[in-house]
């Protein structure tokens, strides 16, 4: 079973402040994708990176996809409130819809 | 407007009364999913189907039934819902891009079996 560790669980942070969340697994996947999840609405995808070592940028949003397509993460600059919510990374392990394995998640509050 | 749509948002149901999920999405998408989402458990496939007619267990399928009739539509079946079915459930749909799959979710329903 392929299991993806994000880290921290919960993070509180005043607006203005960066952050950086992390997507973390021993197995391989050949892509990566970052959701967001707000209050009682459905996960909304942010990006998918599929390359080792790949960088893509979302405004103020980093993603980074590992070297070795293990692991990713998520950097904030200058959070804003509007940032709140919960963070899902899920590995896609080329195995069709049904290869898809979902992180816990990080909750991510911004503070005014 | 591309979407999943989810009926019911809410509900609430006794032990062993049958209920039905409805998903519907307008993407034409081939693949569809259901997912539960728990805390402390994150999000677990219960079933997908890979098109009309074909559908497979997911991770979590025991007290769940799926039928894949139309391509449109995926509903989810609880013949005999029991309390530890209580939990917010998600629709999925997606479609093979250059071999990734990007799921689309609906808003969810929360149901409560008491």
């Amino acid at each position: 079973t392929q299991l993806l560790e994000q880290s921290p669980q919960f993070l509180s942070i005043q607006e203005g402040e960066n952050l950086t969340v992390y997507c973390n697994s021993s197995s391989v996947f050949s892509s990566l994708q970052w959701y967001r999840q707000e209050p009682g609405e459905g996960p909304v995808l942010l990006v998918t990176v599929v390359t080792g070592g790949e960088v893509k940028k979302l405004k103020r949003l980093t993603f980074q996809f590992g070297d070795a397509r293990k692991d990713s993460s998520l950097h904030i600059t200058a959070a804003q409130t509007g940032d709140t919510g919960l963070y899902l990374c899920a590995g896609e392990s080329g195995g069709g819809a049904d290869g898809l394995t979902f992180g816990k998640g990080t909750h991510l509050i911004i503070q005014p | 407007e591309a979407q999943v749509t989810q009926n019911p948002r809410y509900l609430i149901t006794v032990t062993g009364k049958k209920l039905t999920v409805t998903c519907s999405q307008n993407m034409n998408h081939e693949y569809m999913s259901w997912y539960r989402q728990d805390p402390g458990l994150g999000l677990r496939q219960i079933y997908y189907s890979m098109n009309v007619e074909v559908t497979d267990k997911g991770d979590v399928p025991e007290g769940y039934k799926v039928s894949r009739k139309e391509k449109r539509n995926f509903p989810l079946i609880l013949e005999s819902p029991s309390p530890n079915q209580t939990s917010l459930y998600f629709c999925a749909s997606s479609f093979s891009f250059g071999g990734v799959y990007e799921q689309y979710f609906g808003p969810g329903t929360r149901l409560t079996v008491t």
